[in-house]
């Protein structure tokens, strides 16, 4: 079946850092590729979603893009504030399940900002 | 304004006891989840509710149940709770698949 591999458990930046986090996929239809952040003591909310590849969805000075070639999806921002530290992940519409459409998340990526 | 609330926040619980959790959104969305989220183990999803009475299994059921007799409130139910079902309960709802909208969580702990 469809499935996302986040490996990235734990980043640690400074202010103004590059940050960069990716995934990989697999699914046998057209993948719709999602990012949610999770703020401390909250629920995840969509932060950006891309479905075409090569092409950017761009939110809140995030960036994300899919490679079809490697299968692989990636998270972007130039320069990350103390603000952006929350958990971050990817997820992948799984549209083959017998439950109808839904979201396969990634196991998240613990992003912490140095001040 | 669009919200996901849920009840109670933080729940300790004997093993063997019955847990209800209870979820209301005000934004009249047919399609509704329930997750747990595990460290290391990201969201998984318990169940899925199309509307009232339409329920279906998520990829880990086992062990809970749902129930769904309004629009705006989806409740998920652990009879005869486990140790092993301590976590963070979350629930959503959506109109699409792509954006949906997460509760605060629920913080079960099973003694």
């Amino acid at each position: 079946g469809d499935s996302v591999t986040q490996k990235q458990g734990q980043v640690t930046l400074s202010e103004d850092d590059f940050l960069f986090i990716n995934c990989t996929y697999s699914t046998t239809t057209y993948p719709t590729l999602l990012w949610y952040v999770q703020y401390p003591g909250q629920g995840p909310q969509l932060l950006l979603k891309v479905t075409t590849a090569n092409n950017k969805g761009i939110s809140r000075g995030f960036e994300a893009t899919y490679d079809k070639g490697t299968t692989s999806f990636h998270l972007q921002k130039a320069s990350v504030q103390e603000s952006d530290s929350a958990v971050y992940f990817c997820a992948l519409v799984d549209r083959g399940g017998g439950s109808g459409n839904k979201l396969i998340f990634g196991t998240g990526t613990l992003l912490s900002v140095k001040p | 304004d669009m919200k996901v609330t849920q009840m109670p926040r933080y729940l300790i619980k004997r093993m063997g006891e019955n847990v209800l959790l209870e979820c209301g959104q005000d934004m009249s969305h047919e399609t509704m989840y329930w997750y747990r989220q595990d460290p290391g183990l990201g969201l998984q999803l318990i169940y899925i509710s199309y509307d009232v009475d339409s329920n279906s299994e998520g990829d880990i059921p086992k062990g809970y149940r749902v129930s769904r007799k309004k629009r705006e409130h989806f409740s998920l139910i652990l009879d005869s709770a486990k140790t092993n079902q301590t976590s963070v309960y979350f629930c959503a709802s959506s109109l699409s698949v792509y954006e949906q909208y997460f509760g605060p969580g629920t913080r079960l702990t099973v003694l």
